[in-house]
């Protein structure tokens, strides 16, 4: 009964070569977010959406796009990974944009490592 | 503007004891304040959450935590570790509606 399903829960991918995470949720949350961890770091907020609307972070770089084809599906495109992109990848979806105020829900993740 | 100091990016007790993590907020209004688990290569778990009224705030796992709004702080106590408490655990506000901000993580080890 997983509410939000993150996958692959581990991806290598090569140096410049796109690649694309998925998340998927049953909670049929408005929200969804996407936050890069580095290792023995916070998470860091990309962007979200609240339904169709998407809401990307100052300094999220280009290289980094989202789509959201509908309520339950929500994806992560890295147009060209390098080396520094390697991370936790963390997808969480509210019921609201002040949905932090209730809960939040976290996937598994999904650890991307560039070659 | 928001913010989120966990003092000790790396806290160890022996099983049994009291485990102390410790965080410090800054928020310009009300707070809402929230504490998560992220065990290895798995995603944030909410432990314990303070919106409003009572102060003390249980959550999951034996854990619970207390907002003092004249100290800026609301740190994470457990009586008694066990050894399964190993994990990362992270400190985060949000106000307003303002997004999630987290601290930076206290990496909790427990010695048998």
């Amino acid at each position: 009964d997983a509410m939000v399903i993150q996958n692959p829960r581990y991806q290598v991918t090569q140096f410049g070569k796109p690649v694309t995470l998925s998340c998927s949720q049953t909670l049929n949350h408005n929200v969804m977010y996407w936050y890069q961890q580095k290792s023995s770091q916070a998470p860091k907020l990309l962007f979200h959406y609240y339904d169709k609307d998407f809401n990307n972070e100052a300094d999220t770089p280009d290289n980094f796009q989202s789509r959201r084809p509908n309520t339950s599906f929500c994806f992560l495109d890295i147009r060209s990974p390098g080396l520094g992109d390697a991370a936790m990848y963390l997808c969480a979806t509210s019921r609201d944009e002040r949905g932090f105020e209730t809960e939040a829900f976290f996937g598994q993740g999904t650890r991307l490592t560039v070659v | 503007a928001q913010s989120v100091t966990q003092l000790g990016s790396h806290v160890s007790v022996s099983e049994g004891a009291l485990v102390l993590l410790r965080c410090n907020y800054s928020s310009s209004v009300p707070p809402y304040l929230f504490w998560y688990v992220q065990y290895p290569n798995q995603g944030l778990q909410l432990l314990l959450k303070y919106t409003t009224g009572a102060t003390l705030v249980k959550g999951i796992n034996g854990f619970e935590a207390e907002f003092k709004k004249s100290e800026t702080s609301f740190h994470l106590t457990k009586p008694s570790a066990h050894m399964s408490d190993a994990a990362e655990y992270f400190c985060a506000v949000t106000n307003a509606g303002n997004m999630l901000t987290f601290g930076g993580g206290t990496r909790l080890m427990v010695k048998p």
